[in-house]
């Protein structure tokens, strides 16, 4: 299995351009997350989807912040307009159903926001 | 979900054992103690987890004591490969529950 695919791996972008990110979870996981990390902030949840379905968003920072599952293969994370504070790793995870839920992550995708 | 404490940086000797400690004083009956650790630009990865027992996979040791106030994870024989954040992490074992990642330990394999 090739883990969960994140792209792009780095997107650099001025203020107010919208941008998309992508992540294919492992196949067969029901349950998708989306991190950001900062140095100041480390590692916060910002939404997560059980069966394509999102379930608690309460960590999206605010409406320029839009996600969806429109299938159990994709995902997207989307900011519109960007700001430079919007500057982070932000990671895909994703964990199968059944027993112990443990998260397997992507390579994460390093924005930068100008 | 209860809060850990972590020391924020430990070195190891290479081939030595590391001895990560964790303190949750506050965890409750159901939550269990998970371990991920986070090697540079990468995303986090699962080590091993445990409810009261202590553990051990591949990767490490998971040991957590009577009162499960705390807990020892150990990488048996450190290699640079190890240098890490490790974080710990408790948790109620329902699904859409937040892992919650704090600091962590940052933890420098030395030759």
């Amino acid at each position: 299995d090739a883990g969960v695919i994140q792209s792009p791996r780095h997107e650099v972008t001025e203020m107010g351009q919208e941008v998309t990110l992508r992540c294919k979870p492992i196949s067969g996981h029901n349950s998708l997350f989306w991190y950001r990390q900062t140095m100041m902030r480390g590692l916060e949840l910002l939404i997560y989807f059980n069966n394509n379905v999102p379930i608690d968003d309460s960590g999206m920072p605010e409406d320029r912040f839009s996600a969806k599952m429109p299938n159990a293969s994709f995902s997207t994370l989307k900011i519109q307009p960007s700001e430079p504070r919007d500057s982070a790793v932000y990671f895909c995870a994703s964990s199968p159903t059944g027993g112990i839920e443990k998260l397997f992550f992507g390579s994460g995708t390093q924005l930068s926001v100008l | 979900d209860a809060k850990t404490t972590q020391p924020p940086s430990m070195d190891c000797a290479e081939g030595r054992a590391a001895n990560l400690p964790c303190n949750h004083s506050t965890i409750s009956g159901n939550e269990y103690v998970y371990w991920y650790r986070q090697i540079h630009s990468q995303g986090p990865q699962y080590i091993i987890h445990g409810l009261k027992n202590n553990e051990t996979n591949e990767m490490a040791s998971l040991i957590i004591t009577e009162d499960r106030k705390s807990s020892t994870l150990i990488l048996p024989h450190a290699t640079l490969r190890d240098t890490a954040v490790y974080y710990c992490i408790v948790r109620v074992e329902k699904y859409g529950q937040n892992f919650v990642f704090g600091p962590g330990t940052r933890l420098s394999v030395l030759p």
